[in-house]
C-alpha cells in the first residue's frame, strides 16, 4: 500500500526567504516520487522526481528535494522564494502497479 | 510540440446526465490517466489506459469508464451524473517506458446542478 502526507496545509514565506514544504511516503515499494505545482486555473506542472537515482533531486525554478529513506520523507526546499513561487504543491508517490497518489497539497503564500 | 490537451474546458450538466470528457496526450506518449479533483483537494486517480486497455483503476465506481482509441487519444465517460462528480478531470500522459512520469493537461471543470 502506499499514501503520502503534506505535513502543512499551508505555507506563508517572505519573499526571499526560504521555502520548506514538507512531505513523508510510505510505500511498499521502492516509490518514485514527485513534487507537482498547480497555479491558480492552470494545470499541474512537474516540478521534479525521484526515480532511485541521486537522493538530491534538482528541479526547475530553482526547487529541490531531498529523498530521505530512513525518516521516509521527500521535502521540498527552495533558497528563496519569489513572488511567482505563490501556488499549490502536491507531493506524489507511484510505485507498484503503477498507481499514483496525491498528497491532499500545500498552500504557498508568498508576502512581499 | 503539443502538450496533453483537453476538451472542453467547462462544462454544466444536470444531475443524471452522461459526459464525455476528451483527452489528447503529448506526442510520443501512449498511456493516458484520468484524476478528479474536487475543489481544495489533490486529485484522484481514476483510472489509465495502455494498449486500448485499462490497466489500472482507482476507487470509483463503475459509473466512471473510459476508452483509448488507436492514436493514443482518449475518453472519460460519466453516467448518472450525481452532484458530488462536480470537479476538476486532469489527463495525464506518459510513455510506456517511463509510466511514472506524467504530463498533465490543463483540465475540463465539470460542474453538475
Amino acid at each position: 500500500a502506499q499514501s503520502v502526507t503534506q505535513l502543512d496545509s499551508h505555507v506563508s514565506v517572505s519573499e526571499g526567504t526560504p521555502v520548506l514544504l514538507r512531505c513523508n511516503y510510505s510505500s511498499s515499494y521502492s516509490p518514485s516520487l514527485f513534487w507537482y505545482v498547480q497555479h491558480p486555473n492552470k494545470g499541474l506542472q512537474l516540478l521534479l522526481k525521484y526515480t532511485s537515482a541521486a537522493t538530491l533531486v534538482k528541479g526547475i525554478n530553482g526547487f529541490e528535494a531531498e529523498f530521505k529513506k530512513s525518516e521516509t520523507s521527500f521535502h521540498l526546499t527552495k533558497p528563496s522564494a519569489h513572488m511567482s513561487d505563490a501556488a499549490e504543491y502536491f507531493c506524489v508517490v507511484s510505485g507498484g502497479g503503477f498507481k499514483t497518489i496525491f498528497g491532499a497539497g500545500t498552500r504557498l503564500f508568498v508576502k512581499a | 510540440d503539443a502538450g496533453v490537451t483537453q476538451s472542453p474546458t467547462h462544462l454544466i450538466k444536470t444531475r443524471g446526465q452522461q459526459v464525455t470528457l476528451r483527452c489528447s496526450p503529448k506526442s510520443g506518449h501512449d498511456t493516458v490517466s484520468w484524476y478528479q479533483q474536487a475543489l481544495g483537494q489533490g486529485p484522484q486517480f481514476i483510472f489509465q489506459y495502455y494498449e486500448e486497455e485499462e490497466r489500472q483503476r482507482g476507487n470509483f465506481p463503475d459509473r466512471f469508464s473510459g476508452h483509448q482509441f488507436p492514436n493514443y487519444s482518449s475518453e472519460l465517460n460519466v453516467n448518472a451524473l450525481l452532484l458530488g462528480d462536480s470537479a476538476l478531470y486532469l489527463c495525464a500522459s506518459s510513455s510506456a517506458l517511463r509510466k511514472e512520469t506524467q504530463y498533465f493537461g490543463p483540465g475540463t471543470r465539470l460542474l453538475v446542478l
